[in-house]
C-alpha cells in the first residue's frame, strides 16, 4: 500500500526559499508527481520525477530518491501567489494516490 | 480545449436523496478518475476507468456509490441514498494512455453538501 507523509502546514516569507518534504512507502510505483492546489480550486500539475535526482523548472525544483522513498519540492523567490497546498503523489500501477498535502502560507 | 467539465458545481441535498455528479473528460483522453476531497481524509481516489472500462473501484466507500462511463465523453458518479458524511468536493480528472506517468487534468469539482 501507500503511506505518504508530508507536513500539514508550513509558513515562509515572500522572497525566501522553502522546501516541502514527502516520504512514502509504496510498491510498483513509477516516479513521483507534485501538484499545486489553491484554496477552492482543483489541483494542477507542477512536476514529475521519473528518475532519481533534481528536476528544475523555473522557480520550482523537485527531487526524488526512489531507494529512500523520499522527495522534496523546492520553491525559490516565493511570491504571495505561491500560497497554496502542495500535494505529493507517487503513482502506483496506473493510478495516482495523493498525500494529504502541505498547506503553505506566505507572509509579506 | 474546454478542459474537464463537471456538473453541478454545487449541490445541496437532504439525507436519503439520490445525487448524480457528471463529468466530461478532455477529448482524446482515455483514462478517467473520480476523487473525493475532505479536510480530514485529503484527496481520495474512488474509481478509475481506462477506455470506458472500470479498472479499480476499491476506493468506492460502499454500495451506495456507483460510477458509470457509457462512452468516451461522459461519466457519472451516483450516490444513493446520500448521507451527511458524503459531504465533500468530488473531482473528476482525465489523462491520456492510463499509465502512471501520465499527467492528470482535473475538473473544477462538484461541492456536495448533504444535510
Amino acid at each position: 500500500g501507500q503511506n505518504i507523509d508530508q507536513p500539514t502546514e508550513m509558513t515562509a516569507t515572500e522572497g525566501a526559499i522553502v522546501q516541502i518534504n514527502c516520504t512514502y512507502q509504496t510498491s510498483g510505483f513509477n516516479g513521483l508527481f507534485w501538484y499545486q492546489q489553491h484554496a477552492g480550486e482543483a489541483p494542477t500539475f507542477l512536476s514529475y520525477n521519473v528518475l532519481d535526482g533534481l528536476e528544475e523548472k523555473g522557480r520550482f525544483s523537485s527531487f526524488l530518491s526512489r531507494s529512500k522513498g523520499y522527495s522534496y519540492l523546492l520553491l525559490k523567490e516565493l511570491q504571495m501567489k505561491d500560497s497554496a497546498s502542495y500535494l505529493c503523489a507517487p503513482p502506483w500501477d496506473d493510478k495516482i494516490i495523493f498525500g494529504k498535502g502541505t498547506r503553505l502560507h506566505i507572509l509579506p | 480545449d474546454a478542459g474537464v467539465i463537471q456538473s453541478p458545481r454545487h449541490e445541496v441535498t437532504e439525507m436519503g436523496q439520490e445525487v448524480t455528479l457528471r463529468c466530461k473528460p478532455i477529448s482524446g483522453h482515455n483514462s478517467l478518475f473520480w476523487y473525493r476531497q475532505t479536510m480530514m481524509r485529503g484527496l481520495e481516489l474512488l474509481i478509475y476507468f481506462n477506455n470506458n472500462v472500470p479498472i479499480d473501484d476499491s476506493g468506492m466507500p460502499e454500495d451506495r456509490f456507483s460510477a458509470k462511463m457509457p462512452n468516451a465523453s461522459f461519466s457519472t458518479l451516483k450516490i444513493q441514498p446520500s448521507e451527511p458524511r458524503d459531504s465533500a468536493v468530488y473531482f473528476c480528472a482525465s489523462s491520456k494512455a492510463g499509465l502512471g506517468a501520465n499527467v492528470l487534468t482535473f475538473g473544477a469539482g462538484s461541492r456536495l453538501t448533504v444535510l
